[in-house]
């Protein structure tokens, strides 16, 4: 069965520097997708950013990075330029397999919500 | 625009009360689920559906019910056999044998609580 561990409840950023928010996962699969959602207090889920087992390089989109190693299994996101809209609760998630099938879901971790102050 | 619309966003139940969570999406999606949040924790899901007239139960299905008559709509019952249903449901879609990179389309969550 797949797993995810976030271990940070709470993390605290100033605004304009950088944070990391970690993940680590466990699977037995060699083919699976990981995700990161937010979730403002409004309660929407907002899709941030993707990362394939196979994909060779780390993904970005915009302020968004994943810090994907796979050998240590953990996929952490890396917010730069924090803004004070960031403050939010984020889930990082997984899915067997990186093509969609019958059968696949996504797993969630507990979530960590993260503070950005003045 | 497509998207995933849930119904009500606050509802309250009595004890001893079944209620109908809404959820319909017009995404041409395969697959639907329930999840549910309690407050400062993950989602858990409910139950999925990845095709019409055919369910299946997720980790925490005792005291819930749903049925898939069409691929467009989901719903949610909540039966009075759920002892601790305070909480918010997020309902989500998503295509099958396509590789996505956002995982799920998700809707903005109804709000129950017990009165």
């Amino acid at each position: 069965a797949q797993k995810i561990t976030q271990t940070q409840p709470g993390m605290f950023v100033q605004e304009k520097e950088a944070v990391t928010l970690d993940c680590t996962y466990d699977t037995s699969d060699q083919s699976y997708g990981l995700f990161w959602y937010k979730q403002p207090s409004s309660g929407e889920m907002i899709f941030l950013i993707y990362q394939g087992s196979y994909d060779e390089q780390n993904a970005t989109e915009g302020r968004y990075s994943l810090n994907f190693q796979k050998a240590r299994k953990s996929a952490n996101l890396v917010i730069s330029a924090s803004q004070l809209g960031d403050s939010a609760m984020y889930f990082c998630a997984m899915r067997e397999g990186e093509w969609e099938t019958s059968g696949s879901r996504l797993t969630f971790g507990e979530g960590t919500q993260l503070t950005v102050n003045p | 625009d497509g998207g995933i619309t849930q119904s009500p966003k606050y509802l309250f139940r009595k004890e001893g009360q079944n209620v109908t969570l809404s959820c319909e999406q017009n995404l041409n999606h395969d697959a639907m689920y329930w999840y549910r949040q309690d407050p400062g924790q993950g989602l858990r899901l409910i139950y999925y559906s990845q095709i019409v007239n055919d369910f299946q139960k997720g980790d925490i299905a005792e005291g819930y019910s749903v049925s898939r008559e069409k691929k467009e709509s989901f719903p949610l019952t909540v039966t009075s056999a759920q002892k601790n249903p305070t909480a918010f449901y997020l309902c989500a879609s998503s295509p099958i044998w396509t590789r996505t990179n956002y995982g799920y389309t998700f809707g903005s969550g109804t709000r129950l609580t017990v009165v």
